[in-house]
């Protein structure tokens, strides 16, 4: 069964601190994205990779960073994370040929920054 | 005004009744279209998929594309409280970029 692990299900960390949101995924996708979610605002993409070391904003990049060493592996990072981006963190992942677009989403990742 | 709009809800209904739901896009682009089912606490599983127009049906659920109303609908017949979750629509067309809606959550009471 095809599967996008987000190790960190829950996390509280203080404004100012530094977040890494960890993502695997072991399809051999090419393509990998990461969201939140806010009541009301739905899903509005950060950051997306489509090769190993290759990154592309989203829509909401500021604050945020991304790191792809590796194929299977995708990190989020919040450098000084600030209240507003408390939220749920969504990872997936996609073949570069899936022609409709359809993503395989990881469990998410809770964040509460106090 | 978003490319694609869904009431969020909530939606409540009976066991057994069967459950509408939709989505409008402004988009005329827009040809692959998507319904994921997100329990919570939970990421999004996609439930189904529909290229340009038409019907699709699996199960219980049924995925409509009107194209030329730019409306899409999910149909849950005999609905169960199991089915209890957010359905959230999402659409790209060429580009790739996948564009969903706010997601309505249902509740189908026992």
């Amino acid at each position: 069964d095809v599967k996008v692990t987000q190790s960190s299900r829950y996390l509280v960390k203080r404004t100012g601190e530094k977040v890494f949101l960890e993502c695997v995924q072991d399809m051999d996708h090419e393509n990998m994205f990461w969201y939140r979610q806010d009541p009301g605002l739905g899903l509005r993409l950060i950051y997306f990779s489509y090769d190993v070391k290759m990154k592309e904003k989203g829509d909401i990049p500021e604050g945020y960073s991304v790191s792809r060493e590796k194929k299977e592996r995708f990190s989020l990072i919040l450098e000084s994370a600030s209240t507003n981006q408390t939220s749920m963190y969504l990872c997936a992942s996609k073949r570069t040929n899936s022609g409709a677009n359809v993503l395989t989403f990881g469990a998410g990742s809770r964040l509460t920054v106090l | 005004q978003k490319e694609v709009e869904q009431d969020p809800g909530p939606l409540s209904v009976p066991e057994g009744a069967i459950v509408s739901l939709n989505c409008t896009y402004s988009n005329s682009a827009f040809q692959y279209f998507m319904w994921y089912r997100q329990y919570s606490r939970k990421g999004p599983e996609l439930l189904m998929y529909t290229y340009s127009s038409g019907n699709k049906e699996d199960g219980r659920f049924t995925a409509q594309v009107d194209k030329s109303s730019k409306y899409i609908s999910l149909f849950i017949r005999d609905s169960q409280p199991s089915d209890s979750a957010t359905y959230l629509c999402a659409m790209s067309g060429n580009t790739g970029k996948l564009i969903f809606g706010q997601g309505t959550t249902l509740q189908v009471k026992p």
